[in-house]
């Protein structure tokens, strides 16, 4: 069973600090890896895609990779209240085709005025 | 540009009844997977869509149809609705290309009662 894991929290950070979001990855052979934020009754939205180990930066947001670990993260810089919603990470299903993602339950992030 | 659109938006059903829902891929998109989110769990991938034809297909009972036509527009039929269908589907479009990104619609939120 592939699985993604992810810390639920709900993880609580003061604005204007960095929030860092974690995930692990049972499938060694994954290769795209995503993140989406969903605020409370609406629809994920993708913020990130990374597909080689390292960093890749977006504005205030940094998701890094290392595929020998089978971890992602995803930081938020200067996080602001209208960060909070819950934080997905996806990987795509190997072996699978592509846009067949296997999700983690999700971070819920709390950004505090 | 026009996102990945849904319909409708919400719907109650009762038990043992049969629904279909709507999406319409983002502009240049040709493949379309469906996925289901229950409450306070990340989305699970139901099935694919591509040329016409499933291309891929999770865990969900046979109860689980879907149709792709030719303007790559989609259909998600659920026969012989449980009361544990009620959930979020959430309707995600993409290309066929490498590394490609999934985009989500607003999603339908059924109760089955």
């Amino acid at each position: 069973q592939k699985e993604v894991e992810q810390n639920s929290g709900p993880l609580s950070v003061p604005e204007g600090a960095i929030a860092s979001l974690n995930c692990t990855y049972s499938d060694r052979g994954s290769q795209s890896f995503f993140w989406y934020r969903q605020y409370s009754g609406k629809s994920p939205e993708l913020i990130m895609s990374i597909y080689s180990n390292g960093d890749k930066e977006d504005g205030r947001f940094t998701a890094q990779l290392n595929k020998a670990s089978q971890y992602v993260s995803l930081l938020i810089r200067d996080s602001q209240p209208s960060d909070s919603a819950t934080y997905l990470c996806a990987v795509e299903n190997y072996g699978g085709s592509q846009g067949n993602l296997i999700f983690g339950k999700g971070t819920k992030l709390s950004v505090k005025p | 540009d026009a996102g990945v659109t849904q319909s409708p938006t919400h719907l109650i059903k009762t038990r043992g009844q049969q629904v279909t829902l709507r999406c319409s891929p983002k502009s240049g998109h040709d493949t379309v997977s469906w996925y289901q989110q229950a409450l306070g769990q990340g989305p699970q991938f139901i099935f694919q869509y591509y040329e016409e034809e499933e291309r891929q297909r999770g865990n969900f009972p046979d109860r689980f149809s879907g149709h792709q036509f030719p303007n790559y527009s989609s259909e998600l039929n659920v026969n012989a609705l449980l009361l544990g269908d009620s959930a979020l589907y959430l309707c995600a479009s993409s290309w066929c290309g490498v590394n490609t990104e999934a985009f989500f619609g607003q999603g339908t939120r059924l109760t089955v009662v």
